[in-house]
Parts: C-alpha cells; structure tokens; sequence
C-alpha cells in the first residue's frame, strides 16, 4: 500500500524557517516525481514545488521562489522542503504527492501538515 | 502559465441527481486534465486522469470527458458519499474548486 506521511508543520513566527519532510513507503519512490501541493485554509489547492525523480529537474511557484527549496533523498525515500523567510500567506496544509508524469497527475497524497506563520 | 477555472463554485443537488461540473482551459491542453476530490480535513483523490480514465477503485458513476480547453465531471446519479469539493488540474495549475453540497 502507498503512503506518504508529513511531518515537520507546525507555528511559526514571521520571516523564520521550517523544514517540511514527507516519508514514502509501498511504491519505488525513485521511479516517480514528487511535488508539494498546498491549501490555506477554506483555499483551493495550490502548487509549490515539484522535484524529478533523479533530482536533475526542480520547479518552483513564483509565490515561494527563492524561499522555499525542494530537495529528496531516493535512498531514504524521503521527500523536503525547506521554507524560508516564512511569510503569513504561506499558512497552509502542505501536502506531499506522487506526480504520474506521463499522464500529468497526482495519483496519490499523504495526509498533510499544517504550518501556521503567524506573530 | 495555464489557468484552469471551474464553475459553478457551489452545486447545490440532491441524491439521485444528475450533475456536470465545467472545467476550462486559458490553452489548449489536449486530454491532459485530471479530476480530484476533496471531502473536509482529507486530501484530495484522484478520480478521472487524461479527461476520461476512471482512476481504479472509484465508482463508474463518475464519468469525465473533453478535451483542448473545456472538460466535464459528470456524475450520473449522486450518492451521498459525493457531497464533497471537486477539482480540475492540468500539470501545475489547479482550478478554484466546485463545492457540491446537498
């Protein structure tokens, strides 16, 4: 069975950083993309940040660009985002997902973790 | 970037109906649209992939279709398990979301 699990959300202070992480487990992590998708509360989704499967290609929204990097470790089977200069619009359940390329979707999502920037 | 809007936002039905959701492209994207849905404090589920490919495990109920810039969700007869909000995404663009509430 596929799962992915996040970690690392929680309360943070304006202009502070976070490291998000995602565990992979039931799949081969290093045969798919990944990607973070985000939603703010009551928000409809939105992309952050996606990294291929070999680590070569990496892609960023223009919202968190020069912020937030993305980052995976195959052996591991394990997925990061490093936020920086955390801003309060950045307030969101982060999610984790396998991105199918070859048909351009997300097939499966972890659960989530909720980060919280706010003074 | 591609920009994806949904409508209606909210859809209001009752179970037992019939409904489509709209889902439209600023350019054309071939067949390359998925449809999720989302249910409160859960991640989004894939359902339909490449505008029409039913995602394995989910209800023949469901149906998508179209292609180049506008697509269609159509679900043929509501379950109560179907209340829920309802997404279009083409690569990295998600539309606004169609909340379908009874």
């Amino acid at each position: 069975e596929v799962q992915l699990v996040e970690s690392g959300g929680g309360l943070i202070q304006p202009g502070r950083s976070l490291r998000l992480s995602c565990a992979a487990s039931g799949f081969s992590f290093d045969d798919y993309a990944m990607h973070w998708v985000r939603q703010a509360p009551g928000k409809a989704l939105e992309w952050v940040s996606g990294i291929s499967w070999n680590i070569v290609d990496t892609a960023y929204a223009d919202s968190v660009k020069g912020r937030f990097t993305i980052s995976r470790d195959n052996a591991r089977k394990s997925l990061h985002l490093q936020m920086s200069n955390l801003r309060v619009e950045d307030t969101a359940f982060y999610y984790c997902a396998t991105y199918f390329g070859s048909g351009s979707y997300y097939d499966h999502w972890g659960q989530g973790t909720l980060v919280t920037v706010s003074s | 970037d591609i920009q994806m809007t949904q409508s209606p936002s909210t859809l209001s039905a009752s179970v037992g109906d019939r409904v489509t959701i709209t889902c439209r492209a600023s350019q054309t994207i071939s067949r390359w649209l998925a449809w999720y849905q989302q249910k409160p404090g859960k991640a989004p589920k894939l359902l339909i992939y490449k505008a029409s490919n039913l995602e394995i495990g989910v209800p023949s109920r469901f149906s998508g279709n179209g292609s180049g810039t506008e697509f269609t969700l159509t679900i043929s007869s509501l379950q109560p398990d179907d209340f829920a909000t309802y997404y279009c995404q083409q690569y990295n663009s998600f539309g606004q979301g169609t909340k379908l509430e009874i």
